[in-house]
């Protein structure tokens, strides 16, 4: 049973343009996300996080945001930048954010950005 | 600051034999460390829970007789694949929690049973 979906496996845009990715959830105890960016053969590396007391939050080109009421949430980059191709994974926890709670991840998307 | 020191990066190791993935956090203590486990194309999928000091709690249909986990100090956990198998090939990553910080990865270890 997968709790965390990001049905798009692959996203292509145009360097510039803005890329969206989109994450769905099923477990109503979730209530605190993460985004993650991840490169063949190494480990994730953090982006941006949001609680779900918040339906957005924003850190230079990186945005999350939450709508609880669909269990969806959505990463925006823009500008999209080449070095931005990765794969990008949802994850969620339903620890209030405590790090000491188990994620949850979805299959990721392969984010490609064209020059 | 944050970092969390994996190795190896790559091994290759005959089926039977067993394998040791080493995971330091090294300028920070971790009471936690997560370790996962990612097949092609596929999700991390949260193998088990060490916490320093204590037994680690495994997620349901990981073999805890198979993947050993030992988290003895607050800056080493260990992953040992026993009687590895071809089908134990696999992305093995470890994560530490830092209190208020959230998780910090380490590199990955991919292993190839043959």
């Amino acid at each position: 049973d997968q709790q965390v979906k990001q049905n798009s496996p692959s996203l292509s845009v145009q360097e510039g343009r803005i890329s969206i990715l989109n994450c769905d959830y099923t477990n109503s105890m979730f209530d605190y996300f993460l985004w993650y960016k991840k490169y063949p053969a190494e480990g994730p590396t953090f982006l941006i996080s949001i609680s779900s007391i918040k339906d957005k939050n924003e850190d230079g080109r990186f945005t999350v945001f939450l709508n609880k009421s669909a269990k969806h949430l959505s990463l925006h980059i823009v500008p999209s930048q080449p070095g931005d191709s990765a794969v990008y994974f949802c994850a969620a926890s339903a620890g209030s954010g405590g790090s000491n709670y188990k994620l949850t991840f979805g299959k990721g998307t392969l984010l490609t950005v064209n020059p | 600051g944050a970092v969390v020191s994996q190795h190896p990066s790559w091994v290759i190791c005959k089926s039977g034999t067993s394998v040791k993935i080493e995971c330091r956090s090294l300028d920070f203590q971790a009471t936690t460390m997560f370790w996962y486990r990612q097949f092609p194309k596929q999700s991390l999928m949260l193998m088990a829970t060490s916490n320093e000091g204590s037994k680690a709690t495994y997620e349901q249909g990981v073999e805890k007789d198979k993947f050993l986990i030992n988290h003895a100090s607050l800056t080493l956990s260990t992953l040992t694949v026993t009687s590895a198998h071809p089908e134990d090939s696999s992305f093995y990553i470890c994560s530490a929690s830092i209190t208020g910080r959230g998780y910090t990865f380490g590199s990955g270890t991919r292993l190839t049973v043959v």
